[in-house]
Order: C-alpha cells, then sequence, then structure tokens
C-alpha cells in the first residue's frame, strides 16, 4: 500500500523557520517526482514545489522562490521541504504529493499524505 | 500565467440529482488535460479524473469528466450523499508548473 505521512509541522514565529519531512512507503520512491501542496485554513490548493526522481531539478511556486527549499533523500525514502523567513501567508496545511507522469500523455498528483498544520504567529 | 476559473462556487442538489461542474482555463496549455480531486470535509484530496476523462482506481462510474481546449467539465451522474466535498480541477503548465482551480463545493440537501 502507498502510504505518504508529512511531520514537522507545528507553531513558528514570523521570520523563521521550519523543516517539513515525509516519509514514502509501499512503491519505489527514486523514480516519482514529490510535490508540496499547500492549503491555508479555509481556502483552495496551491502547488508550492516539485522535485524530480533523482533530486537533481526542483520547481517552486513564486510565492515561495528563494525562501523555500525541496529536496529529497532516496537512501531513506523521505521528501523534504526547508522553510524560512515565513510569514503569516504561508500558514496552512502542508502536503506531500507523489507525481504520477506519463510522458506526453498526462501527469497529477497520484497519492498524497494527510498533511502537516503550520502556524506563522507571533 | 496560467488560471483555472471554477463555477459556480457552491452546488446544492438532492440525492439521486446530477451535478455539473466547469473549469475554465485562462489559456490552452500544450496538452491541454484537466485533472480533478475530490477533497471531503477533513481529508486529503483524492485523485478522481486525469487526462481530463479516465477515472482513478476506484472511483464510481457515476463520475466522468470532458472537455477540450479551455474548457472541462466533471459530471456527477446521480448524487449520493458521501459526494459531498470540495473538487478542485488543475492543471500542468510552464507558469507555474501546476494550478488548480478555487474548487466547486457540491452540497447534499
Amino acid at each position: 500500500e502507498v502510504q505518504l505521512v508529512e511531520s514537522g509541522g507545528g507553531l513558528v514565529q514570523p521570520g523563521g523557520s521550519l523543516r517539513l519531512s515525509c516519509i514514502a512507503s509501499g512503491f519505489t520512491f527514486s523514480i516519482f517526482e514529490m510535490s508540496w501542496v499547500r492549503q491555508a485554513p479555509g481556502k483552495g490548493l496551491e502547488w508550492v514545489s516539485s522535485v524530480n526522481g533523482g533530486g537533481g531539478r526542483t520547481f517552486d511556486a513564486d510565492s515561495v522562490k528563494g525562501r523555500f527549499t525541496i529536496s529529497r533523500d532516496n537512501s531513506k525514502n523521505t521528501l523534504y521541504l526547508q522553510m524560512s523567513s515565513l510569514t503569516a501567508e504561508d500558514t496552512a496545511v502542508y502536503y506531500c504529493a507523489r507525481v504520477l507522469v506519463v510522458p506526453g500523455e498526462h501527469r497529477e498528483f497520484d497519492c498524497w499524505g494527510q498533511g502537516t498544520l503550520v502556524t506563522v504567529s507571533s | 500565467e496560467l488560471v483555472l476559473t471554477q463555477s459556480p462556487g457552491t452546488l446544492s442538489l438532492s440525492p439521486g440529482e446530477r451535478a455539473t461542474l466547469s473549469c475554465r482555463a485562462s489559456l490552452g496549455v500544450s496538452n491541454g488535460h484537466t485533472v480533478w480531486y475530490q477533497q471531503r470535509a477533513g481529508q486529503a484530496p483524492r485523485l478522481l479524473i486525469y487526462g481530463t476523462s479516465t477515472r482513478a482506481t476506484g472511483i464510481p462510474d457515476r463520475f466522468s469528466g470532458s472537455g477540450s481546449g479551455t474548457d472541462f467539465t466533471l459530471t456527477i451522474s446521480r448524487l449520493e450523499p458521501e459526494d459531498c466535498a470540495v473538487y478542485y480541477c488543475q492543471q500542468y503548465g510552464n507558469s507555474p508548473l501546476y494550478t488548480f482551480g478555487q474548487g466547486t463545493k457540491v452540497e447534499i440537501k
């Protein structure tokens, strides 16, 4: 069974930093692109960052560029999101999601974790 | 920048009725495929439809997707109480890499 389990959320002060983790199981982690998607309280879904299977290519939303860094450790089946210079607008549930890619045909987030809540407040 | 606009914002229907959800893209992306997710209250999103019209594993056949170009539709043919959720469309593109619509809430009377 495919499982994604996030951790690392919590309360952090504005300007602070936090690192989220997502442990994957039930599939060959290293061959899948992985992403972080967030959802502010009562709001919709927002894509944050993605990383390819090997970890060498990363992509970020403009809203987090230069502040957040996505990475992965394929030896530990773990995805990370290092967040810095946090503001209240970063308050959200952060979901880890697997990306299923069929080149030239379709690409979607086919598996999601349960999310971890990040609250930025003084 | 790609923007996906979903309508209506909220749909309130009775069990057994047909629900039609719209997703309009501000521009046509290269492969034009749309994905749909279902998010029940307090839960993570779940993949419903990919490649515009293909149901994900385990999704009942009352869910169907269609469309092309910039206009896409999710149809729930006969609403069940468990279909009460927010539905999001999503596309893959260049800027940003992935875009979500703002969601349509389906309420069951």
